[in-house]
């Protein structure tokens, strides 16, 4: 198994529909992320998971919600969502969390293609 | 603030070599590159500290010049399997509020032709 997997790759969603992106980490990691990748624009973090916090961008909508269960597990919960949020979304885990990125390194899944209509 | 990375994009011939740059306008912690090939997943290469410090792996190197807040990555005798979009992240060093995230750049998309 690779050690970030995300499920599904593709997702087609009109906007009054509710979907949940998941992500599992085989890693043994504590720090779980979400990040959205749009064309010819920067990786943006949405959302931090880790054992001490929840982080997120105070730019994210409130129609993106994340979610944690556990330290391997992480959803994203999508809802009404606009054509503006077709992207892909990619989850991403690593050994700590932000205070101590300065030596960690992510590992990121293949990504949630996510087109809404 | 996101990092600037220069050029957007370059195509060279195999064995060619290739720099790419990344600012930051802001004091940096440390300088995180990676390489995505298209549809997999954004895949780490190397961490730089602040030191000036230089590492390497194999044809890919990198600088960090935290005096200017620059990184260079150096692809020395490119081969094709080095094609792809390369990212270069920040970190500010911050232990809080929003400079606590690591910042990517838009990405240098590198095309190795035979």
């Amino acid at each position: 198994e690779t050690g970030v997997t995300q499920t599904p790759r593709h997702l087609v969603m009109g906007m009054t529909n509710k979907k949940s992106l998941k992500c599992e980490q085989h890693l043994g990691h504590n720090a779980m992320y979400w990040y959205k990748q749009s064309a010819k624009k920067p990786l943006e973090l949405m959302f931090v998971y880790s054992l001490e916090e929840r982080v997120e961008n105070n730019s994210v909508p409130s129609r993106f919600s994340p979610e944690c269960p556990n330290s391997s597990h992480l959803f994203l919960h999508l809802h009404t969502l606009q054509p503006e949020d077709s992207a892909l979304y990619l989850c991403a885990s690593s050994q700590e969390s932000l205070a101590a990125l300065n030596t960690g390194e992510l590992f990121f899944g293949e990504g949630s293609r996510l087109t809404v209509l | 603030q996101q990092p600037v990375q220069s050029p957007q994009a370059v195509i060279l011939r195999e064995g060619e070599d290739a720099v790419i740059n990344c600012s930051s306008s802001k004091a940096l912690y440390s300088v995180h590159w990676y390489r995505q090939k298209h549809g997999e997943a954004p895949v780490f290469l190397m961490i730089l500290l602040k030191g000036g410090e230089q590492k390497g792996h194999e044809k890919i190197s990198a600088s960090f010049n935290e005096k200017k807040q620059q990184s260079s990555l150096y692809l020395t005798a490119s081969q094709l399997s080095y094609s792809g979009t390369y990212f270069c992240g920040t970190f500010q060093g911050a232990t809080s509020g929003s400079a606590r995230q690591l910042t990517f750049g838009s990405g240098t998309q590198l095309t190795v032709l035979p």
